[in-house]
Order: structure tokens, then sequence, then C-alpha cells
């Protein structure tokens, strides 16, 4: 079984600075993918960044990139200089690669709060 | 292109009734997922539809139902409604199982 483990409860970051959000994962299949989503308190669930398990580069989009350790199983996120519209819940997930199996499993979310 | 729609946004239903929503996929997705969200419970996957036939299924009781049609478009109906049942449901489309796109979300809540 996939899990994902996210244990910030909520992150301060000043504006303008970097700040690391944490991520675990367990699986046995050797491919999956890791995702990292924004949800503001509208709901919304955005997509920000993607890492597939034979990537050998860590994925970078913009001021956000993935911190990928596989033997660690570890997918952070990055994101460089905060912005005021950055504070939101940010969710660590992961999928399968089988066609026959296509869902995400997520982790419990961490709260950012970028401080002025 | 158009993103993924999700329809109602809010939804009031008193216990006991029965509600439907509905999920348009982008263009040329054939995969939708349907996903709960509560405070307590997090992220809980509720089942992935592709070309009209469920693929997968999540841990929730037999009120918990779902259809695609033929032009990918899912609904996903929730019978006999409980005060737990009040909660954020997101649907995400994905072409091919590396990209999940998802709605807005509709926000149920049972009285």
């Amino acid at each position: 079984a996939q899990k994902i483990t996210q244990t910030q409860p909520g992150m301060f970051v000043q504006e303008k600075e970097a700040v690391t959000l944490d991520c675990t994962y367990d699986t046995s299949d050797q491919s999956y993918g890791l995702f990292w989503y924004k949800q503001p308190s509208s709901g919304e669930m955005i997509f920000l960044i993607y890492q597939g398990s034979y990537d050998e580069q860590n994925a970078t989009e913009g001021r956000y990139s993935l911190n990928f350790q596989k033997a660690r199983k570890s997918a952070n996120l990055v994101i460089s200089a905060s912005q005021l519209g950055d504070s939101a819940m940010y969710f660590c997930a992961m999928s399968f690669y089988t066609g026959a199996n296509s869902k995400l499993t997520f982790g419990k979310g961490i709260t950012l709060s970028v401080r002025p | 292109k158009a993103g993924v729609t999700q329809t109602p946004r809010y939804l009031i239903k008193t216990r006991g009734q029965q509600v439907t929503l509905s999920c348009s996929p982008i263009s040329g997705h054939r995969s939708v997922s349907w996903y709960q969200q509560t405070p307590g419970q997090g992220l809980q996957f509720l089942f992935e539809y592709f070309s009209e036939t469920q693929r997968n299924k999540g841990n929730f009781p037999g009120r918990f139902s779902g259809r695609q049609f033929s032009n990918s478009r899912s609904e996903m109906n929730v019978s006999t409604l409980e005060l737990g049942d009040s909660a954020l449901y997101l649907c995400a489309s994905s072409f091919n199982g590396e990209g999940y796109t998802f709605g807005s979300g509709t926000r149920l809540t049972v009285v």
C-alpha cells in the first residue's frame, strides 16, 4: 500500500524568502509519480509540480522545485521567493503508473502562511 | 482549453435525501476520478472511471456510486445522505495518469 507522510502542521515564512515543505512516502512499487498541489481557501486543487520515479533530474516549475531523494523516499517541495499569494494548504500525493489503477494517495497537507 | 468543470459549487441537503454531482473533464481526457475531502479524514479516493467503466474504487459504502457517459462526463451520486457526508467533493481528470487536473469542487452540506 502507498502512504504519504506530511508531518509539519503549519509553516511560516517571510515574504521573498525560500521555504521547504517536507514529504516522505512509502511504497514497494518501482514505478510511481509524485505530485504537489496547492489548495487555497477557495478549495480548488492547483497542480504545482510532478516527479516521476525514474526521472533522474529534480523537477522544476518556475519558483517551485522538487527535491527528490529516492533512496530516502522523500519528495520535498521548495518554494523560492515566497509571495503573499503562496499562503495556502499544500498537499503531497503519489500515484501508480499502471493503466488499471489510476488514483492519487494524498498526505494530510501542510498549511503555509507567508508573512509580509 | 477549458479546465475541469464541477457543478454545482455549493449544495445544501437534508439527511436522508440523495444528491448528484457532475464533473466535465478536460477535452480528450478519458479518466475521471472523485475524491472526498473532510477536515477529519483528509482527501480520500472514492472511485475512478475510464471509458465509461469503473476501474478503481475506494473504501466507501455502497451509498456512494458513480457513472461516466460516452462524452467522458461523470456523475457521482450519494443516496440516503448522512451528516458525515458533508464534505468538499473534488473531481480530477487525467489523460495518462501522469497528470491530474482538478475542478473547483462541490461543497456539500448535509443538515
